[in-house]
């Protein structure tokens, strides 16, 4: 079964950080693109960063860049978001997603997680 | 930086067909996704390049994009398609990155 598991989600005090883990399992990971996608609480879907198979090609949000960094870890089937310097408006689900690819620029994002929760409170 | 516009809100019966728009600047050159998400579920791709379905997804949902204006329709609407649907384009245009719409509340009366 095609399956991505996320976690590495809570609570965390602004200014703080996070890594968010993704563990993919039955599919060839390192032939995939793969992304974050967040959604805060009652909003709408907002992409946060892809990168391409091969960690060749990295893209951000404006709203994380500078502060979050995508990675991925082939051998290991695993995709990770190190979150720094946290604010409130950082407080969301977020979902680790396939591209139906390995370029971001095509298909759609075809897999989806069931999503982490990260609170961002004083 | 390159914006999707999407109605908050589309009502249809059930047995009727919903149309949901997505409104960009010149989409009709770019690739639109369509997903579906349920409460309290993680988003599901519906449509993706325009028009194509992933398998397992009902044929009665098809997707169409021209000029400023990409639509997701769904024909014989059932209770079960009641959620939010959300497009997405990738924008190269300026700096590259994934777009979505704000999303569109389906509700069947």
């Amino acid at each position: 079964e095609v399956q991505l598991v996320e976690s590495g989600g809570g609570l965390v005090k602004p200014g703080g950080s996070l890594r968010l883990s993704c563990a993919a399992s039955g599919f060839t990971f390192s032939s995939y693109s793969m992304n974050w996608v967040r959604q805060a609480p009652g909003k709408g879907l907002e992409w946060v960063s892809s990168i391409s198979s091969s960690s060749s090609y990295i893209y951000y949000a404006d709203s994380v860049k500078g502060r979050f960094t995508i990675s991925r870890d082939n051998a290991k089937n695993s995709l990770y978001l190190q979150m720094n310097s946290l604010r409130a408006e950082d407080t969301a689900v977020y979902y680790c997603a396939r591209d139906g690819s390995n370029r971001p620029d095509t298909d759609g994002m075809d897999v989806w997680g069931q999503g982490t929760t990260v609170t961002v409170s004083s | 930086s390159y914006v999707l516009t999407q109605p908050p809100s589309v009502s249809v019966a059930p047995g009727q067909t919903a149309r949901i728009t997505c409104g960009g600047n010149n989409i009709g050159s770019k690739s639109v996704h369509w997903y579906q998400q349920k409460p309290g579920q993680a988003p599901v791709l519906v449509v993706y390049d325009d028009s194509d379905r992933p398998s397992g997804i009902p044929e009665r949902f098809s997707g169409s994009n021209s000029g400023n204006t990409a639509t997701l329709t769904i024909s014989r609407v059932e209770a079960g398609d009641e959620a939010d649907y959300y497009c997405q384009v990738w924008d190269s245009s300026s700096d590259h990155r994934k777009v979505f719409g704000g999303g569109t509340k389906l509700t069947v009366l």
